[in-house]
């Protein structure tokens, strides 16, 4: 089945920092979502990309498909941002709503 | 209420008790699913339901039973579970269950069995 990396696994930064997170599948995919889990364990959607960029406030993305990765970008971090932010994909051919899951980035904003 | 939701959030059990999760969409979303996170191990879809009907099992074991009355409602049922069944478990919908919709999350449930 199709593989998802996420990488840094962690990432430590200081409050107003940027920082950019990397998402590798090993397939097409037809299906792209960002999620970012709070600590209450709570998944919130940031984006849905299979291709293209995406802007919202200080989070961008962008998912170049022929080359099999997606970059999640956060500008001017903020305590708030911290938690695991999660690449999710469903690959061309999978079960139906089947998304596979990368292991995720912890992120963690100092004050 | 918007959103999905779920109940309980936090549920203690032993393990030759019964009990279930409630998942709720307000979505008017069709398809629903329930997803397994343990400690240290990626999110594992457990089982897709659209209008009601199962339609993906991923080999999950016996004692999770899930049950989808309405498109807006599912349920976990368990029994007799291990204590490797501790995890949180997160319920979703999108509109359709196909790759080129949107899956929305539940707050999740924290399952500890003892």
């Amino acid at each position: 089945g199709i593989q998802v990396e996420q990488s840094p696994p962690d990432l430590i930064l200081q409050e107003g920092a940027n920082s950019t997170l990397r998402c590798n599948f090993s397939d097409s995919v037809n299906n792209l979502q960002w999620f970012h889990q709070n600590p209450w364990g709570q998944l919130i959607n940031l984006f849905y990309i299979p291709s293209g960029t995406k802007q919202n406030g200080r989070l961008s993305a962008t998912t170049v498909a022929t080359e099999r990765y997606s970059l999640l970008y956060i500008s001017s971090s903020q305590t708030t941002d911290s938690g695991v932010y999660f690449c999710a994909v469903e690959g061309y051919g999978g079960s139906q709503g089947n998304l596979i899951f990368g292991k995720g980035t912890k992120l963690s904003v100092k004050p | 209420e918007t959103g999905v939701t779920q109940t309980p959030r936090h549920l203690v059990m032993g393990m030759t008790n019964k009990k279930s999760l409630k998942c709720e969409q307000h979505l008017g979303h069709n398809a629903m699913y329930w997803y397994k996170q343990s400690a240290k191990k990626p999110l594992e879809l457990m089982f897709v339901y659209s209008l009601e009907e199962r339609v993906e099992n991923n080999s999950v074991p016996s004692r999770f039973s899930p049950e989808c009355p309405n498109s807006s409602h599912l349920f976990l049922h368990l029994h007799t579970l291990q204590p490797e069944d501790s995890a949180l478990y997160l319920c979703a919908s999108s509109q359709e269950p196909v790759v080129t919709y949107e899956q929305y999350f539940g707050p999740g449930t924290r399952l500890t069995v003892t």
